[in-house]
């Protein structure tokens, strides 16, 4: 069974940072790319960041480029999301994504994970 | 504003059929595949369609997608209570290299 379990948000200060992690199980790994989506309270989904299997490419919306940071470790299987200079607009559930064909970047999500939550307060 | 453009809602009585627009531009949706996602507050969103018009196992075949030029579609047959849900677009956009949604529609059935 594919499992994928967010953790590491909380609550932060404007401008400080924060990582999440997502540990993936029941699937290999090292053959999906995987993304970061989030949604804002009351607002709709928002695909933040993904990366290709291999780790050595990522993308990132134009609302986190240059602060946010994806990488994966693929001994551990897990994803990460580092994100740093965080603001109020950064509030929001942050869920982990699989991408569902290998070696692809995505959006095709077939499985996600619950979410964690990031407030960012000023 | 979303660069894919979805209706806020769409209702229809229990039974009736519902179709979901989602419009983008040459550098997404014409390009790309098109996928869709159910979303209930508090859960994990689902998908129900991917490459445009396939259905994962387990989704039933009342959830079609289609698409043509830079739109597409979702429809939903046979609607029942239970498909009230907020349902989602998304592509990658090639000129952005970046992953997109649509703003999301509100399905209330009457």
């Amino acid at each position: 069974e594919v499992q994928l379990v967010e953790s590491g948000g909380g609550l932060v200060q404007t401008g400080e940072s924060l990582r999440l992690s997502c540990a993936a199980s029941g699937f290999t790994f090292s053959s999906y790319g995987m993304s970061w989506v989030r949604q804002a309270p009351g607002k709709g989904l928002e695909w933040v960041s993904g990366i290709i299997v291999s780790g050595l490419s990522a993308y990132y919306a134009d609302s986190v480029k240059g602060r946010f940071t994806i990488s994966r470790d693929k001994s551990k299987n897990m994803l990460y999301l580092q994100m740093r200079s965080l603001r109020a607009e950064d509030t929001a559930v942050y869920y982990c994504a699989k991408v569902l064909a290998p070696a692809a970047i995505g959006p095709q999500f077939d499985y996600w994970g619950q979410g964690t939550l990031v407030t960012v307060s000023s | 504003q979303s660069v894919l453009t979805q209706p806020p809602s769409v209702s229809a009585a229990p039974g009736q059929k519902v179709t979901i627009s989602c419009s983008g531009s040459s550098s997404n949706i014409a390009n790309n595949f098109v996928s869709w996602y159910q979303h209930l507050p508090g859960t994990a969103p689902k998908l129900l369609i991917y490459d445009n018009n396939k259905r994962p196992s387990g989704i039933p075949d009342r959830f079609s997608g289609s698409k043509s030029g830079t739109s597409a579609t979702l429809g939903i047959t046979g609607l029942q209570t239970g498909d009230e849900a907020d349902y989602y677009c998304g592509t990658w956009d090639n000129s952005l290299t970046a992953g997109l949604f649509g703003g999301g529609t509100k399905l209330t059935v009457l």
